[in-house]
């Protein structure tokens, strides 16, 4: 079975501030790591996934993640906020061989303040 | 394609009464996932389909719930006798077999009274 911890449950930032939302998962299996994120009144989106190769995976709007394996973590990075990011981030896993079930963590709210 | 919907948006309902909520996923997609999410928790894996077949249900899903997909199309999911505690956003999410990446409807929120 996996699990998924998401260390801070809200972390606010001033617009322009570099930000860092922390994940870390357990899981007796390889996995997929994915973050989703869900803007107010919204539905889930994915943000960016990791499936295999560079450990550093980037999204179309500046947000970066790096797997990890040794410290079992996916963080979430990026370098300047904007307002626009206030949102939900969710860290997920699933494993690679069996299904695709989501193993979701309980969720970060950023909140990017001006 | 308009992505995966959800209907009813919101529900409010009764302690006791059955509700009845709908997906339609994504068209191209064969597998559609049901989650539930509750206030402050990230969501919860009920139940997935790979077309019509139901090939996995979490322990979460009680005997009061009961979920179909009888034309690999479009699924329902059935609460029967609501409880308070059942009140959360139900999501739905779909995609293609072997595909790592699911996409995710509005939800449905159910509040119970």
């Amino acid at each position: 079975a996996q699990s998924v911890t998401q260390l801070d449950s809200q972390v606010p930032v001033f617009e322009e501030a570099p930000v860092e939302l922390r994940c870390n998962y357990s899981s007796s299996v390889s996995v997929y790591l994915f973050w989703y994120v869900q803007y107010p009144n919204q539905g889930l989106q994915l943000l960016l996934k990791y499936l295999s190769g560079s450990t550093l995976v980037e999204s179309i709007n500046g947000f970066e993640a790096e797997f990890n394996k040794s410290q079992t973590s996916f963080h979430l990075r990026k370098p300047s906020v904007h307002i626009s990011d206030t949102a939900e981030y969710f860290c997920a896993v699933s494993e690679r061989e069996y299904g695709n079930k989501l193993v979701f963590g309980a969720g970060t709210i950023l909140r990017v303040k001006s | 394609d308009t992505g995966v919907s959800q209907d009813p948006r919101h529900k409010i309902t009764k302690r006791g009464q059955n509700v009845t909520f709908r997906c339609d996923p994504i068209s191209e997609h064969n597998r559609l996932y049901w989650y539930r999410q509750t206030l402050g928790q990230g969501p919860e894996f009920l139940t997935y389909f790979q077309n019509e077949a139901q090939l996995e249900k979490s322990r979460l899903l009680s005997d009061r719930f009961s979920a179909e997909r009888p034309k690999g199309s479009f699924s329902t999911l059935e609460i029967q006798r609501t409880e308070q505690g059942d009140s959360a956003m139900y999501l739905c999410a779909s995609s293609f077999a072997g595909g790592n990446e699911q996409y995710f409807g509005p939800g449905t929120r159910l509040t119970v009274t």
